[in-house]
């Protein structure tokens, strides 16, 4: 069983266009997060949210909206797509400051 | 000033030696210390955490902590060509609570030949 799920792995857009990523866990952790890592591999992180609530919204554009259903999903919604966005986008999960379990990320491509 | 700076890479040892990664950062109330290891087209992977100065050992891992120089490493002993990978560091506010979140260096691209 995969502890940390991510889908889809690879999305190709137009600029412009809107989409999704979702992501599930299923190690019972509070904290979940979305990380964009750039391709010079730093990771920097977007939000974070502890059982369903937003505890961590850095200077992210507003074409980007986490949504937290239940403390086991965490979905990214990102509107009118540019260039800059490329990148791959991590889910994490935590348990206290155990560290991380990431997902295997999503390769987005905005052409 | 980074908050997280790691030795820049890449670095290449010959198989069966010690590697050493090191790290610095900037946040003196930082209490949490983290080891990942990033594969090439793959996602990060804990492999070490550490809260106390001194040395914390697991297997071919070591991590060494030292609050007052602001300064954490990982050396890894018999270096193995599938230890070859990129390996971040990341820096977190709090121990024992979920609040506050993990800051990565750069990471530092290791190469392990055979």
């Amino acid at each position: 069983d995969t502890a940390v799920s991510q889908t889809p792995k690879y999305l190709v857009t137009q600029m412009g266009n809107d989409k999704s990523i979702k992501c599930e866990q299923n190690l019972g952790h509070d904290t979940m997060y979305w990380y964009k890592q750039d391709s010079k591999k730093f990771l920097k992180i977007m939000f974070s949210y502890n059982n369903k609530e937003l505890i961590i919204n850095e200077t992210v554009p507003n074409r980007f909206s986490p949504k937290s259903p239940d403390k086991a999903h965490l979905n990214l919604h990102i509107n009118s797509l540019e260039l800059g966005d490329s990148a791959v986008y991590f889910c994490a999960s935590s348990q206290n400051s155990y560290g991380y379990t990431f997902g295997s990320g999503t390769r987005l491509t905005v052409v | 000033q980074k908050e997280v700076e790691q030795n820049s890479g890449p670095l290449s040892v010959p198989e069966g030696a010690i590697a050493s990664l090191n790290c610095t950062y900037s946040d003196r109330g930082s209490q949490s210390f983290f080891w990942y290891r990033q594969y090439s087209g793959k996602s990060p992977e804990l492999i070490m955490f550490i809260y106390s100065n001194g040395d914390k050992e697991d297997g071919r891992f070591t991590a060494q902590l030292n609050k007052a120089s602001q300064y954490v490493s990982l050396l890894i002993r018999d270096s193995q060509p599938s230890d070859s990978a990129t390996y971040l560091c990341a820096v977190a506010p709090f121990v024992n609570t979920n609040a506050g979140k993990s800051t990565f260096g750069d990471g530092t691209t290791l190469t392990v030949k055979p």
